[in-house]
């Protein structure tokens, strides 16, 4: 069955970086676009990034943009999301999502998600 | 950007109907999908393209979809329905094409 499985989260002061990734497994990771999306506590969800299925587009909400960069290795099926230049906004669990296979631009798999707390 | 609103809670008695509304500008010209999000869980996609159901969501859960709303249709609302509820549209014309709804919490008395 598909199952994805974020890692990285944890405590960094704000401007400092991190790096998520995100392992994939059940299904041919190579043909599917990718997400990030995120959820500050208590709130809402709030969409951070895509990355096509063969990398070769990439797009970000304003609120991360710049700051962030989404990447994949299809080889090794793992997403990743690098943060720099952290603020206490973007404190949040950071879920990765699969788009569904026929470009709906629908979720139809999350993994559990990973805490991103920043704070000094 | 496209900004799409729901009502921030909904209750409702077990075996009632519950209903959530999800706003938008024109928001019957899009395909609106609706994410459940039981507490300390990842949301579950429940309906897609309005009113279609994923395999192994139950029959209790439609949608709807016109004019300035969309909507999610809970029928016997159970204990377990309890949960967020998030709806979701791609808006092509905007930087931030992927809009989620404010969420809707549903409260089973």
């Amino acid at each position: 069955q598909v199952q994805l499985v974020e890692s990285g989260g944890g405590v960094v002061q704000p401007g400092r970086s991190l790096r998520l990734s995100c392992a994939a497994s059940g299904f041919t990771f190579h043909s599917y676009a990718m997400h990030w999306v995120r959820q500050s506590p208590g709130k809402g969800l709030e969409w951070v990034a895509v990355i096509s299925y063969d990398e070769s587009s990439k797009y970000y909400a304003d609120s991360v943009k710049g700051r962030f960069t989404i990447s994949r290795v299809n080889s090794k099926n793992t997403l990743y999301l690098q943060m720099n230049s952290l603020r206490a906004e973007d404190t949040a669990i950071y879920y990765c999502a699969r788009e569904e296979v026929r470009g709906t631009n629908l979720f139809d798999s999350w993994g559990q998600g990973t805490l991103v707390t920043v704070s000094s | 950007s496209y900004v799409l609103t729901q009502p921030p809670s909904v209750s409702v008695a077990p075996g009632q109907t519950a209903r959530i509304t999800c706003g938008g500008n024109n928001i019957g010209t899009k395909s609106v999908h609706w994410y459940q999000q039981r507490p300390g869980q990842a949301p579950v996609l429940v309906v897609y393209d309005d009113s279609d159901r994923p395999s192994g969501i139950p029959e209790r859960f439609s949608g709807s979809n016109s004019g300035n709303t969309a909507t999610l249709t809970i029928s016997r609302v159970e204990a377990g329905d309890e949960a967020d509820y998030y709806c979701q549209v791609w808006d092509s014309s905007s930087d931030h094409p992927y809009v989620f709804g404010t969420g809707t919490k549903v409260t089973v008395l």
